[in-house]
């Protein structure tokens, strides 16, 4: 147990459609990261947020967009779904911007159709 | 864009067998991270190597961060069916993290 959470855990979305991500930081952690990883390869960066700021972003469309709230957890949004979207979708937290260990939460499974 | 390479890409042994990952990248990181994930679960941090040359041991795994901190390689000694799952390396550079391609191992009883 990592202490980060994550919900929902699967969720199923048709193209076109919006979805909301939601991350629960490991208590004293500021800074959250999302990454996206397609089956049986490594994640990819989508971007970070550090004390409610971004501080980071992966090569992702601005369709893909965050927030980051005053207790540190965290939200992913995606806008106008595509069928490549389907992916786990990954948070990890960190103690601050500068640390070097990150801790995962169990992921949300999302498959568009 | 910093590219982590792993090899090999699949891995599937005998129960008892050694075994070496290798992660490799022309860039620089001011440290590297070994996880092991398991399917429909996140990665789960095994270790971080944070100077160049540097050897960690974990039980029967053996991490080393290269001397110019552009590479490290993960070995495992007599492995058992619980070490099978996807084993990824992460560099950190600039406070973001860049993961490799990943490598599934399975380890046959």
């Amino acid at each position: 147990e990592t202490g980060v959470t994550q919900s929902p855990t699967h969720l199923i979305k048709t193209r076109g459609q919006q979805v909301t991500l939601r991350c629960s930081s490991q208590s004293g952690h500021n800074t959250v990261s999302w990454y996206q990883q397609a089956l049986g390869q490594g994640p990819q960066f989508i971007f970070q947020y550090y004390r409610e700021e971004e501080n980071g972003r992966g090569n992702f469309p601005p369709r893909f967009s965050g927030l980051q709230f005053p207790n540190y957890s965290s939200e992913l949004n995606v806008n106008a779904l595509e069928l490549d979207d389907s992916a786990l979708y990954l948070c990890a937290s960190r103690r601050e911007l500068s640390t070097d260990t990150q801790y995962f939460g169990p992921g949300t499974r999302l498959t568009v159709l | 864009t910093q590219l982590l390479e792993q090899s090999p890409q699949f891995l599937s042994i005998q129960e008892g067998e050694n075994l070496t990952v290798y992660c490799n990248s022309s860039s620089v990181f001011s440290s590297l991270q070994w996880y092991r994930q398991e399917p429909g679960e996140g990665p789960v941090l095994l270790v971080t190597v944070v100077t160049g040359g540097e050897v960690k041991k974990l039980k029967r795994l053996t991490f080393q961060f290269g001397d110019a901190r552009k590479d490290s390689s993960l070995h495992i000694t007599a492995a058992q069916p619980g070490d099978t799952g996807l084993y990824l390396c992460a560099g950190a550079s600039g406070n973001q993290f860049y993961f490799g391609t990943g490598t599934s191992l399975t380890v046959i009883p």
